[in-house]
C-alpha cells in the first residue's frame, strides 16, 4: 500500500530540546518538502529536497533542520532555536521535476502536531 | 513574489446547495494551480489540478474549478454539496522556478448545515 507516513502523530518539547518529526514516502518520488500549518495562514515551505542528498531553504527554515541519506525519508529536526515550534507539521512528495518535468503534483502526509510543554 | 489570496475564511452552505470558494492569484507566468481539502487533524487531499488547455477542470467528489486569466482567479465549484464536504479548503499556487515549491492561500473552511 503506497503512501507517506509521518510519525509520530503528536509530539511534545520540552523548552531547549531538539525534536525529530519523520517521513517516509513508499512511492518512489524523488522529491520530499516540508511545511508548516499555522491556523488562518496556510501552509508554509520550510525545506525541500529535489534529490538524495540535496536540499535547499524554503521560506521559513529558521530554527529547523533536515537531511535527506535516502530516497524514502526526509526527517525534519525542530531546534530549539525555533521559538515557536507549535503547528501542525505537513511532509509531502512528488515524482520530481527530472522524470515528471515541471508539471509536478504534490501527495501529502497525514501530519505531525508539535506541542511545547 | 507570487501569492495566493481566499477571501473567505468560512462558508456556511446547506446540504444540498451549491457551493464556490474563491481563490485569486498573482504570479508573473503561467500559473499551475491546484485545491486541496484538509479534514480536521488529518493531511490534504489534492481535488484537482490545472497546468495548461481547457480551463474548466474537473476533479474528485464531483468538485469543479475554472481557470480565468484576465482575473487571476482560479474559483472551486460543486453544485450540490454533502454533509461530508465540511472541511477546510487550499488553494495554491506552483512556482516552477522555485523547485516546484507551492504558495498556499489561507484556507477556506466550509460547514455544511442539514
Amino acid at each position: 500500500d503506497g503512501g507517506i507516513t509521518q510519525s509520530p502523530k503528536y509530539l511534545f518539547r520540552k523548552e531547549g530540546q531538539n525534536v525529530t518529526l519523520s517521513c517516509e514516502q513508499n512511492l518512489n518520488h524523488d522529491a520530499m518538502y516540508w511545511y508548516r500549518q499555522d491556523p488562518g495562514q496556510g501552509l508554509r515551505l520550510i525545506y525541500y529536497s529535489q534529490i538524495v542528498n540535496d536540499f535547499q531553504k524554503g521560506d521559513i527554515a529558521e530554527g529547523y533542520s533536515v537531511s535527506r541519506e535516502k530516497k524514502e525519508s526526509f526527517p525534519l529536526t525542530v531546534t530549539s532555536a525555533q521559538k515557536n515550534p507549535t503547528a501542525f507539521y505537513l511532509c509531502a512528495s512528488s515524482i520530481g521535476i527530472k522524470r515528471e518535468g515541471l508539471r509536478e503534483t504534490q501527495y501529502f502526509g497525514p501530519g505531525t502536531r508539535l506541542l511545547v510543554l | 513574489a507570487q501569492s495566493v489570496t481566499q477571501p473567505d475564511i468560512h462558508i456556511t452552505v446547506s446540504e444540498g446547495a451549491s457551493l464556490e470558494l474563491r481563490c485569486n492569484y498573482s504570479y508573473g507566468a503561467t500559473p499551475y494551480l491546484f485545491w486541496y481539502v484538509q479534514s480536521p487533524g488529518q493531511g490534504l487531499q489534492l481535488l484537482l489540478k490545472y497546468f495548461s488547455g481547457d480551463t474548466l477542470v474537473q476533479g474528485i467528489k464531483g468538485f469543479e474549478a475554472e481557470f480565468k486569466r484576465s482575473q487571476s482567479s482560479f474559483n472551486l465549484r460543486k453544485p450540490s454539496v454533502h454533509w461530508s464536504d465540511a472541511a477546510e479548503y487550499f488553494c495554491a499556487v506552483g512556482e516552477p522556478a522555485a523547485g516546484n515549491k507551492l504558495t498556499f492561500g489561507g484556507g477556506t473552511r466550509v460547514l455544511v448545515k442539514p
